[in-house]
């Protein structure tokens, strides 16, 4: 299958600093890749559609400005968890796939902890 | 928006058991995963079942689309199946079910 990375796998930050997490496609081109955040004991919970060479889709009741994603190529997409706050501390994971319609595949997420 | 309910929500095994897994949604879907997270997070791929049956090893799955249920099943059991399991199904995006935390104990 195709090869997901996600970089890095764990980081701790103090509150009020940013942190950026890269997901990139190894193995194929990826248009549009997805970002996920997941709370203890609760399912994946889409935030946002990255969109290579254009703005990001964000769910409702996710910050645009908090969560700045940049797709600037067609293997890597970021994530930047801006002026971070310890109720953003979360496992992030972002997902891609050859097509929006056909298989997904997932990073090893992020498990971020802001102190 | 289509709906997706996992069953059970959580399951406790004797190494060697089988079980079944099962997903139902609303509507019909397509393009309809399976997902095993371990405990460090990192979500593997199961399936991707559509519709029909596949087997890999001591796993196997069953989609019925017309029917709007897929089911997992997990054979001879072993300490390391435990975890989550998700299905998701993909529209414009993934969306993805409550999953069942499986612990299986030797």
């Amino acid at each position: 299958g195709a090869v997901v990375s996600q970089h890095p796998s764990r980081v701790i930050c103090k509150s009020g600093t940013s942190v950026k997490i890269e997901c990139r496609s190894l193995d194929f081109q990826a248009t549009t890749m997805f970002w996920y955040r997941q709370f203890p004991k609760q399912s994946l919970m889409l935030m946002a559609t990255s969109n290579e060479g254009s703005k990001a889709t964000y769910e409702q009741g996710v910050e645009k400005d908090k969560f700045l994603i940049n797709h600037a190529s067609l293997t890597l997409s970021t994530l930047t968890v801006t002026s971070a706050h310890p109720e953003d501390s979360s496992f992030y994971i972002c997902s891609a796939g050859p097509s929006w319609d056909t298989e997904a595949f997932f990073g090893q997420g992020t498990r971020l902890t802001v102190v | 928006g289509i709906q997706v309910e996992q069953s059970p929500p959580d399951l406790i095994l004797q190494e060697g058991a089988n079980s079944t897994l099962r997903c139902n949604f609303s509507d019909s879907v397509n393009n309809l995963q399976w997902f095993h997270q371990n405990p460090w997070g990192q979500l593997i791929n199961l399936f991707y079942i559509p519709s029909g049956t596949k087997q890999n090893g001591r796993l196997s799955a069953t989609t019925v689309a017309t029917e709007r249920y897929s089911l997992l099943y997990i054979s001879s059991s072993q300490t390391t199946d435990s975890g989550v399991y998700f299905c998701a199904f993909s529209g414009s995006r993934l969306t993805f079910g409550e999953g069942t935390q499986l612990t299986v104990n030797p």
